[in-house]
């Protein structure tokens, strides 16, 4: 089945360590998203990407950095320059690049990878 | 002024009740326009999306008001499984999606 495929689930990193968060697509979308969700908050975009080997910062990439080698691809790395960095993170790809009315838009989801640093 | 506004809530509600949540955002050049629904640690999922002509699917319906920039969400008869924070997008597609937020509702049998 197409879908967003997040890893991993669960990571714990002790502080000054990066770690890098996988997330692969299968739907052949060409825009993918990383968002940050802190508890009780709502989704703050990190890094967007609308095509192969570009990417553009969200509202909050201090202290991240993403790669965009391959369509189905999308990693994020969270640095050691990250001074929050425990929270819940999502990755979103959504389909076509242009045409408004080719498709809808949508974000689709991976389940999500939960960061908690010690 | 963030861009994209919702009442946090809670929303609590009895079952069979009907309950509406508003959005506003800022951005005039947003196109599309997406309710989402979490639940409880779990990731967003598209409940559906908002068109200019307004929408219905089952007893849900959403419209959007450009004029006035903002969305809504109507619940008709709420079930006990409706209980999530309901998330208000909008964006220019390619570019950049906002979300709003998030409105709780707890339905209370």
């Amino acid at each position: 089945d197409g879908g967003i495929t997040q890893s991993p689930k669960y990571l714990f990193r002790k502080e000054g360590q990066n770690v890098t968060l996988s997330c692969e697509q299968n739907l052949n979308h060409d825009a993918m998203y990383w968002y940050r969700q802190d508890p009780g908050q709502g989704l703050r975009l990190i890094y967007y990407s609308q095509i192969v080997n570009d990417f553009q910062k969200g509202d909050i990439a201090e202290g991240y950095s993403v790669s965009r080698e391959k369509k189905e691809s999308f990693p994020l790395t969270v640095t050691s320059a990250q001074k929050n960095p425990t929270a819940f993170y999502l990755c979103a790809s959504s389909g076509g690049r242009t045409g408004f009315g080719a498709n809808t838009g949508e974000l689709f989801f991976g389940e999500g990878s939960r960061l908690t640093v010690l | 002024r963030k861009e994209v506004e919702q009442d946090p809530g809670p929303f609590n509600v009895p079952e069979g009740a009907t309950v509406a949540f508003n959005c506003t955002y800022s951005n005039s050049a947003s196109q599309s326009f997406f309710w989402y629904r979490q639940d409880c640690r779990k990731e967003p999922k598209l409940l559906m999306s908002v068109y200019s002509s307004g929408n219905e699917d089952g007893r849900f319906t959403a419209q959007l008001n450009r004029a006035s920039q903002y969305i809504s969400l109507l619940i008709r008869d709420s079930k006990l499984s409706d209980s999530a924070t309901y998330l208000c997008v909008g964006g220019v597609y390619g570019q950049n999606f906002v979300f709003g937020p998030g409105t709780r509702l707890s339905v209370l049998p």
